[in-house]
């Protein structure tokens, strides 16, 4: 079975401008979650999606969204790019939500903002 | 406050031998789930072992165990026969049941360096 996969992987943006990050889960996997990691503040979760359906949200402001399609893929969107937001994107997925399921990490995508 | 402790500096260790990475957490939930994951320099996160809360037995995956002392709070990782490849960051997570089932926590991470 193939792995989470994202893309792109590498990306440099300058501030103001926007950017769309995509993630194709595993296959069968119906939850996709977003993580933002950065040295300072470390991993922090931003959202996730269920079922086409955002179910949890972390504390981040507004410019940070996302969406799930029918086939589960996942695209998380930030607008108005600040230099803070420079960081490696991680999208997990999983089966179905329950206690014992296993989150699945992408390879990430870089995001550089100049 | 911080849900996940790690709190060991860089570790260095020689191939061949155990080393042990120490996880502390912080819930008030009786049903969570407990991770361990694995990142080598190229960033992507890697499924080691999981362990949940009212598991009885301590969690084994190949080299990897963990050691669940569910009183004290702990679940430090055990990694056995340390090999060149286990260069990485190593992140304990943690995801409680009440607080969203795939919203997962992380610690700072403990940065191994395995010598030859």
């Amino acid at each position: 079975k193939a792995g989470v996969t994202q893309t792109p992987r590498y990306l440099i943006k300058t501030r103001g401008q926007q950017v769309t990050l995509s993630c194709s889960p595993i296959s069968g996997h119906r939850s996709v979650s977003w993580y933002q990691q950065t040295p300072g503040q470390g991993l922090q979760f931003l959202f996730e999606y269920f079922s086409e359906t955002q179910r949890n949200k972390g504390n981040f402001p507004g410019r940070f969204s996302g969406r799930q399609f029918s086939n589960s893929r996942s695209e998380m969107n930030v607008s108005t790019l600040e230099l803070g937001d420079s960081a490696l994107y991680l999208c997990a997925s999983s089966t179905v939500a329950t206690s014992t399921d296993t989150q699945y990490f992408g390879p990430g995508t870089r995001l550089t903002v100049l | 406050a911080q849900k996940i402790t790690q709190t060991q500096p860089g570790m260095f260790v020689q191939e061949k031998e155990a080393v042990t990475l120490d996880c502390t957490y912080d819930t008030s939930d009786q049903s969570y789930g407990l991770f361990w994951y694995k990142q080598p320099s190229s960033g992507e996160m890697i499924f080691l072992i999981y362990q949940g809360s009212y598991d009885e037995q301590n969690a084994t995956e190949g080299r990897y165990s963990l050691n669940f002392q569910k009183a004290r709070k702990s679940a430090n990782l055990v990694i056995s026969a340390s090999q060149l490849g286990d260069s990485a960051m190593y992140f304990c997570a943690m995801r409680e049941v009440s607080y969203g089932n795939n919203r997962l926590a992380f610690g700072k991470g403990n940065q191994v360096v395995v010598i030859p």
